[in-house]
């Protein structure tokens, strides 16, 4: 069973639009998610993280968690062609002794912005 | 500031020899990940490393990969006996050693790893 889930695409948006990607989770015990974006041939860069339910804005983009229906997601405002590459939702399933991390990655949501 | 390297950005290597991948995280920072990531596939956790000990090597294929740290810094993953499954990016990652495991990872350039 999968533990992070994401659509894994290809999702189009026309240049300026807003792009929203959903990730969802089976563990409810996690308490830190993060958004990475990956171009292709490239290392996963991170875009955002959210701890707390709710909003958190940064620039053009925005998290949204919510811990009850387990789900986080990132929207794009005035998506750019540059914004296109695969967008990876991972969250923390497991600490590992008290700064430990292990992060579940998704699959991965191929995001195309189109101009 | 300097982000994580990695080193050799690309490796090609015949069946069954050994080959070794190095990682340099961002200083300060104590906590490193080791990720494996297969053409078209998500991401797999190998090893994390706090300061010089390996809490979880839960990810690590086989015995045929091992991993260690010292100084605290600079990581070094070996695969002995390579074997063509073993052909992906090899991924190094590092955090801040925060109370809750809250701090975020930062990814290296990657070792692409080639076996014929």
């Amino acid at each position: 069973q999968k533990e992070v889930e994401q659509n894994s695409g290809p999702l189009s948006v026309p240049e300026g639009a807003i792009a929203s990607l959903n990730c969802t989770y089976s563990d409810r015990g996690s308490q830190s998610f993060f958004w990475y974006r990956q171009y292709s041939g490239k290392s996963p860069e991170l875009i955002m993280f959210i701890y707390s339910n709710g909003d958190k804005e940064d620039g053009r983009f925005t998290a949204q968690l919510n811990k009850a229906s387990q789900y986080v997601s990132l929207l794009i405002r005035d998506s750019q062609p540059s914004d296109s590459a695969t967008y990876l939702c991972a969250v923390n399933i497991e600490n590992i002794g008290e700064y430990g991390n292990k992060l579940v990655f998704g699959a991965g949501t191929i995001l195309r912005v189109k101009s | 500031g300097a982000g994580v390297s990695q080193s050799p950005s690309n490796k090609v290597t015949e069946k069954g020899k050994d080959v070794e991948l190095r990682c340099d995280p961002i200083s300060g920072h104590t906590a490193l990940y080791w990720y494996r990531q297969s053409l078209g596939q998500g991401l797999e956790f190998l090893i994390y490393f706090q300061g010089n000990s390996a809490p979880d090597k839960s990810g690590l294929p086989s015995d045929r990969f091992s991993a260690e740290r010292t100084g605290g810094s600079v990581s070094t993953l070996t695969i002995q006996r390579t074997q063509q499954e073993d052909s992906a990016v090899y991924l190094c990652a590092s955090s801040l050693s925060l109370s809750g495991g809250t701090g975020p990872q930062y990814f290296g350039p990657g070792t692409r790893l080639l076996v014929l």
